[in-house]
This record gives C-alpha cells, structure tokens and sequence, in this order.
C-alpha cells in the first residue's frame, strides 16, 4: 500500500522566516503528487500537482518540488496568513480522487 | 469557494445509530470521493464513486455505504455508530479526467 509521511508535525515561524515541509512516499507507481492547504475546520484546498521527478512549481510564497523518494513545499518570506495544516497527497492508480494522505504539518507564523 | 457543499456542518449521534451525510458537487463533477479524518490526522480514503457506481474502496468495514446520484449530490451511510466514527467527513468531486478534486468544507460527526 502506498505510504506517505510528511516532516515536521509542527513547524513555527516568524514572518519572514523561510523554511521548507518535507513529505516522502514509497509508492507502486506514482501517478501524481498532490499538496494541499487545510484550514482548522475547513475542507482542504488544492495548492499543487507534480506528476515527474524534476517538475516545480509556485503559486505566490509557495514552491513544490519533486525528486523519486520526496517533495518538498518551499515557503518564502511567509506571512501570518499562509498558518494552515499542509496536506500532501498521493494519487492511487489512475482512480481520480482516489489519495493517501499523509498527516500534515501544522505551519504556524507569527507575526 | 469548491462549489462543493456539506450537509449538514456538524452532527451529534448516539452510538448504534445511524447516519447519512449529503455532498452536492458542481455540475459534471461524475467523480465523487469521500473521505474520514481524524483530529490531527491526514483525511482516510472510504469509497469513490463514478457515473454512479463504487468504484474503490478504502479499509473500511460494510457498515460504511454510499449512494451517487445523477444531478452530481452523493450520500455516505454509516449504520452502528461506533465512538471511533467520531470524525470531520469530507466529500471530493472532480471533472472527468482531471487530477484536481475539490473538497467541501466536511461534516464534523459526533458519536456519544
């Protein structure tokens, strides 16, 4: 069965303080890698999509990237509004919506 | 904004009870998962239904049921209530073919 395990739990920051979330996976064959942002009491919303080794993207102070064994959720210069649970997640097959979560990290930045 | 709606927002049941969840998707969204989470824990994949049909599922025993239906609204039973289904349900739907699912807000259950 697919395995995701994300690092740190919890992560504290001060704003301006850049730092990265880690999620590694041991999967059969990976059909994408997703990351999620989750606010308390809130459905997750998608942040990313990385289908290859290699393959990056950005949305805002965010940057996702992707290797064989890992991804990584860059954070540049966060600000108070980017604390939020960070999901990562990988997809199973070819079934769409079908993902194993890993348990997130806790991102809390203080102004 | 997910265009996905919850029904209803939080719930507090008996254990050995019964309980049905509702999920209404944007229009075309012929894939709908849903999903357990627990506090502090990443969401739990339960079932995933396309065009209707279950197509997959999760560790979870048959007491946990769902239904599809053609205007894109789905449904998640869970007979028995035990403590341990006390948890945030989540809903996600997704255009054909697309890898981007977008989740309701969720249903907090209460199981006392």
């Amino acid at each position: 069965e697919d395995q995701v395990t994300q690092s740190p739990e919890a992560l504290r920051l001060q704003e301006g303080e850049s730092s990265s979330l880690n999620c590694s996976y041991t999967v059969s064959g990976l059909r994408g890698l997703f990351w999620y942002r989750q606010d308390p009491g809130k459905g997750p919303e998608f942040l990313f999509t990385l289908y290859s080794a290699g393959e990056e993207k950005e949305k805002e102070r965010l940057k996702a990237t992707l290797t064989k064994k890992e991804s990584f959720l860059h954070i540049t210069a966060p600000k108070p509004e980017d604390s939020a649970t960070y999901l990562c997640a990988v997809q199973e097959g070819y079934n769409f919506n079908k993902f194993y979560f890993g348990s997130g990290t806790k991102l809390n930045v203080k102004p | 904004e997910t265009g996905v709606t919850q029904s209803p927002t939080h719930l507090i049941k008996t254990r050995g009870q019964q309980v049905t969840l509702r999920c209404s998707s944007q229009s075309g969204h012929n894939t709908v998962s849903w999903y357990q989470q627990a506090l502090g824990q990443g969401p739990q994949f339960i079932f995933q239904y396309y065009r209707e049909e279950e197509n997959g599922r999760g560790n979870f025993p048959p007491r946990f049921s769902g239904l599809q239906f053609p205007n894109y609204s789905s449904e998640l039973n869970v007979n028995a209530l035990e403590l341990d289904d006390s948890a945030l349900y989540l809903c996600a739907s997704s255009f054909p073919y697309s890898a981007e699912a977008f989740f309701g807000q969720g249903t907090r259950l209460t199981v006392v």
